[in-house]
């Protein structure tokens, strides 16, 4: 399978909203209500943002929430805070035992 | 609190074979509500799944499409761990490598992740 496409950048100022978008195929983000989300600060290992396209672990706060529409993916961060720049990732099992990661998008906190 | 540990070589010789285990401490590789996976990183290639192993009464492997002529993911029941294997190395496989376990309330997602291990293919 391809990569999931993911914007490389995106920023925002403290306090503000920002949307990271990932779109894949039939195939993947939109044949399965499985897309998850991980946060990557440097040097660090990925952690669980979102899960099941909309669910959030135990710990992660609220103002991180998913969507999906169609082959497209959302993870939206309102209220941003310095500690959120990071890197973000999507993810999606595609069927046949397998899963596709997206390209990553990091987010600067102006 | 389910931890993972990760040990192996950081350098290893092009067309050898790259082997990492992973240690579980507060679960079981042998539980039947779990699977492990290996997953790598990799400026050039981003995040990779390369594949997992997980037990359902008996062992079972799922490896992806790129790497299942070289790859062999085994668990180690004695030592309560799981290893990779990647033969026949290239520069290309140099990456940062990461042992993960299926999240226990979705078992498509990864949660928690080891400390990941960089390996470099290197002559």
């Amino acid at each position: 399978q391809s990569a999931l496409t993911q914007s490389r950048s995106v920023s925002g100022s403290p306090g503000q909203s920002v949307t990271i978008s990932c779109t894949g195929t039939s195939s993947d983000v939109g044949g399965y209500n499985y897309v998850s989300w991980y946060q990557q600060h440097p040097g660090k290992a990925p952690k669980l943002m979102i899960y099941d396209v909309s669910k959030r672990p135990s710990g992660v706060p609220d103002r991180f929430s998913g969507s999906k529409s169609g082959n497209t993916a959302s993870l939206t961060i309102s209220g941003l805070q310095a500690e959120d720049e990071a890197d973000y990732y999507c993810c999606s099992y595609a069927g046949s035992h397998t899963w596709v990661f997206g390209g990553g998008t990091k987010l600067t906190v102006l | 609190q389910i931890q993972l540990q990760q040990s192996g070589p950081g350098l290893v010789k092009p067309s050898q074979t790259l082997s990492l285990t992973c240690a579980i401490s507060g679960d079981s590789v042998s539980s039947n509500s779990a699977a492990w996976h290996w997953i790598r990183q990799s400026p050039s290639r981003g995040l990779e799944w390369l594949g997992r192993t997980y037990y359902r009464s008996k062992w079972y492997n799922d490896y992806a499409a790129f790497v299942k002529s070289r790859i062999t993911i085994n668990p180690d029941t004695p030592k309560n761990q799981f290893s990779l294997q990647l033969n026949s190395v290239t520069p290309e496989d140099t990456a940062v490598y990461y042992c993960v376990r299926d999240y226990s309330s979705s078992w498509p997602s990864f949660d928690p992740w080891g400390q990941g291990t960089l390996v470099t293919v290197s002559s």
